[in-house]
This record gives C-alpha cells, sequence and structure tokens, in this order.
C-alpha cells in the first residue's frame, strides 16, 4: 500500500538559511500534519491543512510557513534557521472526510533536518 | 484534550503479553483513546482506537474501563520488534482532522 513520501530524507544547511520540505500523502487521504520533534523530544504538532485550508495550528514558529496544493502534496518552509531548529520533522496524512469519524493519522519517515 | 498518565517505561519478555496502562480521568464524553507507537527515529505508527468499547485489531486490543478514565493496550504476543515508545493520546473527532498530543508514552523494551 501506498504510505506517506517525504522529501528529502536528510538536509543540512547553515543558520541564516531557508529550507523546503515536501509532503506526499497517501492518495485520496485529505489532511495533511506536520510534526517536529527534537532530539530526546517527544512529537509536536505545528500545522494542518485540510482541503488545501489551514485548519490547526500549533506551536509554529512564525518563521516557518506551510501549505498545501491543489494535488494535495504540502510544503513546509522555514526560514533564518536556528540551530535549534534541527530535528526531525514528520508529516502524517490522514482522511478526515469532513464528518466528524475517526481519521487515524499515517506517519511519514520523516526529514532528518541538521542546521550547523 | 484531556491529559493522558502514563508509566515511564515498562519491560515485558519475549512471547508474554504486554499490558500497557494509561490514565485519562478527565476525557470527555465525546473524546476517543487513540494508542500510537514510535519505533526508534521512526514515524509514528497508528495502533488503535476506541470510545467506549474494547476494540481489537490486528495488532494489538485496547480495554477501556466503564468509566473511561483508564485503559490499556495489550499486545498478546509480545516480539523484540514491539520494543518502541507507546503513546496514549486522548482526542476528540472534527471534521477537518484533529492534530495528535503527543505526551510523554512508554518505553516498552521487550527482551528475549
Amino acid at each position: 500500500a501506498a504510505g506517506v513520501i517525504q522529501s528529502p530524507r536528510h538536509l543540512i544547511k547553515e543558520k541564516r538559511e531557508t529550507a523546503t520540505l515536501k509532503c506526499y500523502p497517501i492518495p485520496r487521504h485529505d489532511t495533511v500534519y506536520w510534526y517536529q520533534q527534537g532530539p530526546g523530544q517527544d512529537p509536536q504538532f505545528l500545522i494542518s491543512f485540510y482541503e488545501k485550508m489551514q485548519s490547526d495550528k500549533g506551536s509554529i514558529p512564525d518563521r516557518f510557513s506551510a501549505q498545501q496544493f491543489s494535488d494535495y502534496h504540502s510544503e513546509l518552509n522555514m526560514s533564518s534557521l536556528e540551530l535549534g531548529d534541527s530535528a526531525l520533522y514528520f508529516c502524517a496524512s490522514s482522511l478526515a472526510t469532513g464528518t466528524g469519524g475517526p481519521d487515524e493519522q499515517y506517519f511519514g519517515p520523516g526529514t532528518r533536518l541538521t542546521v550547523t | 484534550d484531556a491529559k493522558t498518565t502514563q508509566p515511564t517505561s515498562m519491560d515485558c519478555a519475549e512471547g508474554r503479553a504486554a499490558n500497557l496502562p494509561c490514565n485519562h480521568s478527565t476525557i470527555s464524553g465525546n473524546e476517543y483513546v487513540y494508542w500510537y507507537r514510535q519505533i526508534h527515529s521512526q514515524g509514528p505508527q497508528y495502533i488503535i482506537h476506541g470510545l467506549k468499547n474494547n476494540e481489537t485489531n490486528e495488532m494489538a486490543s485496547l480495554i477501556i474501563t466503564e468509566d473511561r478514565k483508564s485503559s490499556t493496550l495489550i499486545l498478546p504476543h509480545a516480539t523484540l520488534r514491539d520494543t518502541a515508545v507507546y503513546y496514549c493520546i486522548v482526542r476528540a473527532h472534527s471534521n477537518s482532522g484533529y492534530a495528535l498530543n503527543f505526551g510523554k508514552g512508554t518505553s516498552l523494551l521487550v527482551t528475549p
């Protein structure tokens, strides 16, 4: 079965640079979520999109932005990178359907961002 | 979302049942109990969820107490590959999806 695809898998950037992470959800899934997991920490929710509209926002820095495109893939744009942005970034997708029913999230393998 | 409390760590012998408890005493009537796990540095993996009835799937069983204030995830025959951090998450549903609030989780070590 098709899974969530994230690219790139590894990314090394210097401080103050920008980075773009991409997420391709499972086909027919309408909701995408972004999570950040720092070293030794638990995943923290950043932002989500349902049907190409932002649906929820967590602890996402103002330096970060994201969007979901017409083909449902999503991109997380990160600017003015700081050392503390070094983390695993996970994308997850689900089929929310707009009905309020169960919507288990399926996670991608993550992008490991290292800021030097 | 209701707060959950889980043991920090647990051990289980391979082949035995692993019973992972979770307390969620402030759960609301419309909130579900979800379990996810994360094998080292991999993306979290959905396991099972339930509202008030016990649930079973190919991975695990979920036992929810009648008052819904606690639940137990059961891995019936633990294997070494079940070594992971297990997260109990209480969340409502919404029409546009709902973010997961990962707490501290239980680090399960399955030993030979």
